[in-house]
């Protein structure tokens, strides 16, 4: 069974901050892309960030270049977020998964 | 505004066909599969539709999905009432090297 469960978030102060994670279980992960999307309160999806099987591509949506960064462990099965100088409008439930299969959402709130 | 564009709402009566639609641009639907979603409030997003109209196991069949040059359409035939949700179409784009997604369209059933 595929499970995606995400972790990390939380409150933070802009200019803050966070570190998400995405354990993942019942498909073969590093042979898998894998992407974090986000929903702002009550607003639709909007792409994050993607990485390859591998690593070796990675893409970001212009909203957060430069500020995020993705990165895998594909011996734990595993997928991160490193959120720095996090603002009002990153605040948004974030998903970890790929076409298939999504995560349930980890919460992230940036307000002072 | 999403770079797919979709009509923000739906409707139909129980048993009623109900098609959304999605526009897009020659360097995402033009040349990409085109992906559906279903999401119920405070869910997952939950793939419906993926590649030339393929539905994943579980999805009912009153699911279809058709792409036409730079636009697509899901299709909801014999519509009911766990229907109601919020749908958004996605593709890659080319151009800008990232996932788009439709502003999603809420299907109310009356």
């Amino acid at each position: 069974q595929v499970q995606l469960v995400e972790s990390g978030g939380g409150l933070v102060k802009p200019g803050g901050s966070l570190r998400l994670s995405c354990a993942v279980s019942g498909f073969s992960f590093s042979d898998s892309y894998m992407n974090w999307i986000r929903q702002a309160p009550g607003k639709g999806l909007e792409w994050v960030s993607y990485i390859s099987g591998s690593g070796t591509n990675i893409f970001y949506a212009d909203s957060v270049k430069g500020r995020f960064a993705v990165s895998r462990d594909n011996a734990k099965n595993s997928l991160y977020l490193q959120m720095n100088g996090l603002r009002a409008d990153d605040t948004a439930v974030y998903y970890c998964g790929q076409r298939d299969h999504w995560g349930q959402g980890t919460l992230v709130t940036v307000s002072s | 505004q999403s770079v797919l564009i979709q009509p923000p709402s739906a409707s139909g009566t129980p048993g009623q066909r109900v098609t959304i639609s999605c526009s897009g641009s020659s360097s995402n639907i033009g040349i990409n599969s085109v992906n559906w979603y279903q999401q119920l409030p405070g869910t997952a997003p939950k793939l419906l539709i993926y590649s030339k109209n393929q539905r994943p196991s579980g999805v009912p069949d009153r699911f279809s999905g058709s792409k036409s040059g730079t636009s697509a359409s899901l299709a909801i035939s014999g519509l009911q009432s766990e229907d109601e949700a919020d749908y958004y179409c996605a593709a890659w784009d080319d151009s800008l090297n990232g996932l788009v997604f439709g502003g999603g369209t809420k299907v109310t059933v009356l």
